[in-house]
């Protein structure tokens, strides 16, 4: 079974603090994902990586950046977190070419910026 | 500009009977449409697909339709259970074929 990891299920930040969002899937798949997920408004592309140092900005990228030093690896950063930045954050991996199997996600991570 | 519409924020159903959840997209290129189902606290599963090819897939009590003339797809849950009180959303991939973008969601409730 594909497995995609995220380091913490809850976290509290401070406002302006640099925050790291960690993310490592087991199957070698190429394509890793960052969404955010409010209510109302669904599941939201922040920054996606097709392979090792590319990434592509996604629907809403502001004030987030990522990294991905190795296949297996895709982290968030909040360069200065915000209030506006507390949500579910959801890690995503898949395979180029398999559509219909779509992407594999974690179990997400509850950031709560105060 | 949304390319996936889901217009039901929720739906109530009791156990046993049909749950019909809904989807509109704008893009007829689309190959690939698929549904996925979250809990609260844990992160979207992949529930059942289907090809642009096609205008219905099953597995299981699961089903989906898809009208291509109209855009809209639909899932179908028969009979529905508890366990599948859930928020569901669909997706298709992008133009380019290399992330996800879902709708909104629709919170289902199924009452026993």
């Amino acid at each position: 079974d594909v497995k995609v990891t995220q380091s913490s299920r809850y976290l509290v930040k401070r406002t302006g603090e640099k925050v790291f969002l960690e993310c490592v899937q087991d199957m070698d798949h190429e394509n890793m994902f960052w969404y955010r997920q409010d209510p109302g408004l669904g599941l939201r592309l922040i920054y996606f990586s097709y392979d090792v140092k590319m990434k592509e900005k996604g629907d809403i990228p502001e004030g987030y950046s990522v990294s991905r030093e190795k296949k297996e690896r895709f982290s968030l950063i909040l360069e200065s977190a915000s209030t506006n930045q507390t949500s579910m954050y959801l890690c995503a991996s898949s395979s180029p070419g398999t559509g219909g199997a779509g992407a594999f996600f974690g179990q997400g991570t509850r950031l709560t910026v105060v | 500009d949304q390319q996936v519409k889901q217009n039901s924020p929720s739906l109530s159903v009791q156990e046993g009977r049909i749950s019909i959840l809904n989807c509109d997209y704008t893009n007829s290129m689309f190959d690939y449409f698929l549904w996925y189902k979250k809990y609260p606290a844990e992160g979207p599963t992949f529930l059942i697909s289907i090809s642009s090819i096609k205008d219905k897939n099953e597995d299981g009590r699961f089903t989906v339709f898809l009208n291509k003339s109209a855009k809209h797809l639909s899932l179908h849950i028969v009979p529905s259970q508890p366990g599948d009180s859930a928020v569901y959303f669909c997706a298709v991939y992008n133009q380019a074929g290399t992330a996800l973008i879902f709708g909104k969601g629709t919170t289902l409730s199924v009452s026993s």
